[in-house]
């Protein structure tokens, strides 16, 4: 079992709509977490971090967290054409355990 | 954006030659990570440095070798380019490790590298 799995898609959507993208992961020692998006032949961007159970709104943008079921997610409200890419879920530890570890990501278009 | 420059961009080289890839950060953070991206896998981690001439493996990490002998400059090296080789690589930093503000990792734009 990998410890971050990621449905890669892609997934297509029209413009306007709720996107819900997700991850799960198998180790229980993972304490941080975050989405980068990720254009077409450029670098990852850090989208949103968080650290804790519960929800982190930014924008169009809400990190959700549920540690007891070890699932993550980024929700996109009122998507935009601009918002396609690729989407990775990143996620990292406590203890000697502080290297990142990703998801292969979901490649996401908003049709206008 | 992050000060981060990758260089080069893109590379063709024969199986069997030398290449180095060179990140350069303008920011004075302290952690540099060299990852590299294939279909499937995702991102996997090759080398990381912690300091000037602090340097560790990744999960990824036979057939490179990486040096650091400034702050801001973190070198990557395919002793022997092979084929499976063949992806695009990714440099990170990062202010700090563990989990926490300044904690999170930031890209540079790639070097997609061809060994034909």
């Amino acid at each position: 079992q990998k410890e971050v799995e990621q449905d890669p898609g892609p997934l297509s959507v029209p413009e306007g709509a709720i996107v819900s993208l997700n991850c799960t992961y198998s180790n229980s020692a993972f304490q941080y977490f975050m989405w980068y998006r990720q254009y077409s032949r450029k670098g990852p961007e850090l989208l949103m971090y968080t650290y804790s159970s519960g929800n982190k709104e930014d924008g169009r943008f809400t990190a959700q967290v549920d540690k007891s079921s070890k699932y993550i997610s980024l929700f996109i409200r009122d998507s935009q054409p601009s918002d396609s890419a690729t989407y990775l879920c990143a996620m990292k530890g406590g203890g000697s355990n502080y290297k990142l570890t990703f998801g292969k990501g979901t490649l996401l278009t908003v049709n206008p | 954006d992050a000060g981060i420059t990758q260089s080069p961009r893109h590379k063709v080289t024969e199986t069997g030659t030398p290449v180095t890839l060179r990140c350069h950060q303008t920011e004075n953070h302290r952690y540099m990570y060299w990852y590299r991206q294939d279909p499937g896998h995702g991102l996997r981690l090759i080398h990381y440095s912690y300091g000037v001439k602090d340097t560790d493996k990744g999960e990824v990490s036979d057939g490179y070798s990486v040096s650091r002998s400034k702050t801001e400059d973190f070198l990557l090296t395919l002793e022997s380019a092979t084929s499976s080789q063949t992806s695009v690589y990714f440099c990170a930093i990062s202010e700090s490790e563990g989990v926490g503000p300044n904690t999170e990792a930031f890209f540079g734009q790639g070097t997609r590298l061809t060994v034909v």
